[in-house]
């Protein structure tokens, strides 16, 4: 069965760039979630969708960070303009359902110069 | 709040030797669940091993073990017979009926030939 797949692995932006990054999830899987992890931190969640739904978006800065997922499927995270605080590693996760164990995908590394 | 917190920034152990990652977290529930996810350099968060909160057995999954004390909100993590493949961040994490997961700091653990 195929994890979490994410893309791209690295991306390397100017300030005030935009950037998407992509997420597929574990097929099945309803929830699925956006991680913030800043270098030598733990995950903070950003975003968790069940379905198509932002149940919790409230750590997402609605400023500059959008998230969708249609269909309920795929997500996409989408950065404008960035800043140079944004970089960091950005994680896509997805569970069964509530309460579940959350499977992780490989990350983008963002860097913004 | 609910908190998880890892004391150790750093550990290193001997190659074949044992070694425990300490965890502590604080919640008012009852109902909840803890994680131990492993990060190597590539990044991709992978899970080590899960407890439920209502279970008194501790959890194990071959060298890893886990030592759950609900009272004293302690979870820590055991490593029997540690491999140079040991080496990576873990991560402590506990998730709550909404569906709220926390992570720790991480511990990074080097494993030394």
């Amino acid at each position: 069965e195929a994890g979490v797949v994410q893309s791209p692995r690295y991306k390397i932006i100017e300030k005030k760039q935009p950037v998407a990054f992509w997420c597929n999830p574990i097929s099945g899987h309803n929830t699925l979630y956006w991680y913030l992890q800043n270098l030598g931190q733990g995950p903070e969640l950003l975003i968790r969708y069940e379905n198509e739904e932002a149940v919790d978006d409230s750590q997402l800065p609605k400023d500059r960070f959008s998230a969708e997922r249609l269909k309920g499927v795929d997500s996409t995270l989408k950065i404008q303009p960035a800043e140079l605080g944004d970089s960091a590693v950005y994680l896509c996760a997805s569970s069964p359902g509530t309460s579940d164990t959350q499977y992780f995908g490989p990350g983008t590394r963002l860097t913004v110069l | 709040a609910q908190t998880v917190t890892q004391s150790q920034p750093e550990m290193s152990v001997q190659e074949a030797e044992t070694v425990t990652l300490s965890c502590t977290y604080d919640t008012s529930e009852n109902n909840y669940y803890l994680f131990w996810y492993k990060q190597p350099p590539s990044r991709q968060m992978i899970l080590v091993i899960r407890q439920e909160a209502y279970k008194q057995q501790n959890a194990t999954e071959n060298r890893f073990s886990v030592n759950f004390q609900k009272a004293a909100k302690s979870f820590s993590l055991k490593i029997s017979d540690s491999q140079l493949g040991d080496t990576a961040m873990y991560f402590c994490a506990s998730l709550y009926n909404n569906n709220d997961m926390r992570f720790g700091a991480g511990t990074r653990l080097t494993v030394k030939p």
